[in-house]
């Protein structure tokens, strides 16, 4: 069974500063991986995809992932963090299954402070 | 295009009682999830649904059903509430092409509250 790991349940960043929230999956196949964020009582927007080919995809709000296969990684970054990226990130995984099943880190709380 | 909307947004129901809830995917979306959040357990696949059939369900007791409609709306429904089914429930939807894993859209959920 696939899994999601997210090391970090808190970063504290400042504004301007640059920003890596880090992920690592365990499957035995090429893997879909995906970028959640969940503002404060809300749903989850998605912020990047990967599925295949060139593994530095780019998403919305300036947010980028690097796909990592040798170290099952699929870390977020962006280069200049606003205040209004404090929200709480989540990586996922979904397989090859023909499921639309998902299955989801412990999410990683990004405070921003000025 | 519409989002997925979830009814109703906010629900407060006692132990015992029984809970559906209900999900309108986005236009053309045949793929409706429903995923569990609560703090101590993150989020937690319930269970898939794709052209009215369950295709695929998550670890959950059989309190915890749904249904799709023709229309590919979706409900789900919480048999007999326990205090530990308090939760924020979400629904997402995909257009899945039946072949792999597609883009999922969540819904804002619903809060369910019990007491």
């Amino acid at each position: 069974a696939q899994s999601v790991t997210q090391p970090d349940i808190h970063i504290t960043v400042s504004e301007g500063a640059s920003l890596e929230l880090r992920c690592n999956y365990s499957y035995g196949a090429t893997p879909y991986l995906f970028w959640y964020v969940q503002s404060p009582g809300q749903g989850l927007q998605l912020l990047l995809k990967y599925f295949s080919g060139d593994t530095l995809v780019q998403g919305i709000k300036g947010f980028e992932a690097e796909f990592k296969r040798s170290q099952s990684s699929f870390n977020l970054r962006k280069p200049s963090v606003h205040w209004s990226d404090a929200a709480e990130y989540f990586c996922a995984v979904g397989t090859n299954s023909g499921y639309s099943t998902l299955t989801f880190g412990k999410g990683t709380m990004l405070l921003v402070s000025p | 295009k519409a989002g997925v909307t979830q009814t109703p947004r906010y629900l407060i129901k006692t132990r015992g009682q029984q809970v559906t809830l209900s999900c309108s995917p986005i236009s053309g979306h045949r793929s409706v999830s429903w995923y569990q959040q609560t703090p101590g357990q993150g989020l937690q696949f319930l269970f898939e649904y794709f052209s009215e059939t369950q295709r695929n369900k998550g670890n959950f007791p059989g309190r915890f059903s749904g249904r799709q409609f023709s229309n590919s709306r979706s409900e789900m429904n919480v048999s007999t509430l326990e205090l530990g089914d308090s939760a924020l429930y979400l629904c997402a939807s995909s257009f899945l092409t039946g072949l792999n894993t597609d883009t999922q859209y969540f819904g804002p959920g619903t809060r369910l509250t019990v007491l």
